[in-house]
């Protein structure tokens, strides 16, 4: 079946700097989502990506969907302490499944 | 705003117990889902229902079933409580279109 896997599981970065969380999954996807799961709260959806190379910005956030709709990536630059917690990314394939990735759970230290 | 309510956030269950997990969404979507979250697995998929009454099985359906016998509510059931369905259980509702998931505030269940 669809797997998504992500990477890194962890992140610590000092306040300021960039990060980057990548999505990568086993079959094509028609679309995919990215979630934020603040620590004790429930995961908030942020954004859809449908287009191949699709790259979408809000403020501080990029993010990018492969040319092959396989993978997808999330870019915070300049973190701050309010951008802690887990990011989810989650693919739908084309028989509607869908499929949440582990997660990647950032640190933000200030 | 879309709200989507979970009738416990904590919950303690023994062995053997019948457990009702109750979702209720106020947005009229159509999608409803049921999750499960452990620590290194991320979000897993239960059931999820696409319309009244109609129900499809996720990725882990066994040992749990579901009722949507009104499209504002979602209920998950665990049979026979088992001490390895203690976890965050997550419920989601989403419109057909755009389908962005809405989730509710969790149930952490332990089954002792």
């Amino acid at each position: 079946g669809q797997q998504v896997m992500q990477i890194p599981q962890y992140q610590h970065v000092q306040e300021g700097e960039d990060f980057t969380t990548y999505c990568n999954s086993s079959t094509t996807l028609s679309n995919i989502q990215w979630y934020k799961q603040r620590p004790g709260g429930h995961p908030v959806f942020l954004i859809q990506l449908v287009k191949s190379g699709e790259v979408k910005k809000q403020k501080r956030l990029t993010f990018q969907f492969g040319e092959a709709k396989k993978n997808s990536s999330l870019h915070i630059t300049a973190t701050q302490t309010t951008d802690v917690g887990t990011y989810f990314c989650a693919g739908r394939d084309y028989g509607q499944n869908f499929v949440f990735g582990p997660g990647t759970r950032l640190s933000v230290l200030p | 705003d879309v709200k989507v309510t979970q009738s416990s956030r904590y919950l303690v269950k023994r062995t053997g117990e019948k457990v009702f997990l109750e979702c209720v969404q106020d947005m009229d979507h159509e999608n409803m889902f049921w999750y499960r979250q452990d620590p290194g697995l991320g979000l897993r998929l239960i059931y999820f229902s696409y319309d009244v009454k109609m129900k499809e099985k996720g990725d882990i359906p066994e040992g749990y079933s579901v009722s949507r016998e009104k499209k504002e509510r979602f209920s998950l059931i665990l049979e026979s409580a088992s001490t390895n369905q203690t976890s965050m259980y997550l419920c989601a509702s989403s419109p057909r279109s755009p389908p962005d998931s809405y989730f509710g505030p969790g149930t952490r269940l332990t089954v002792l």
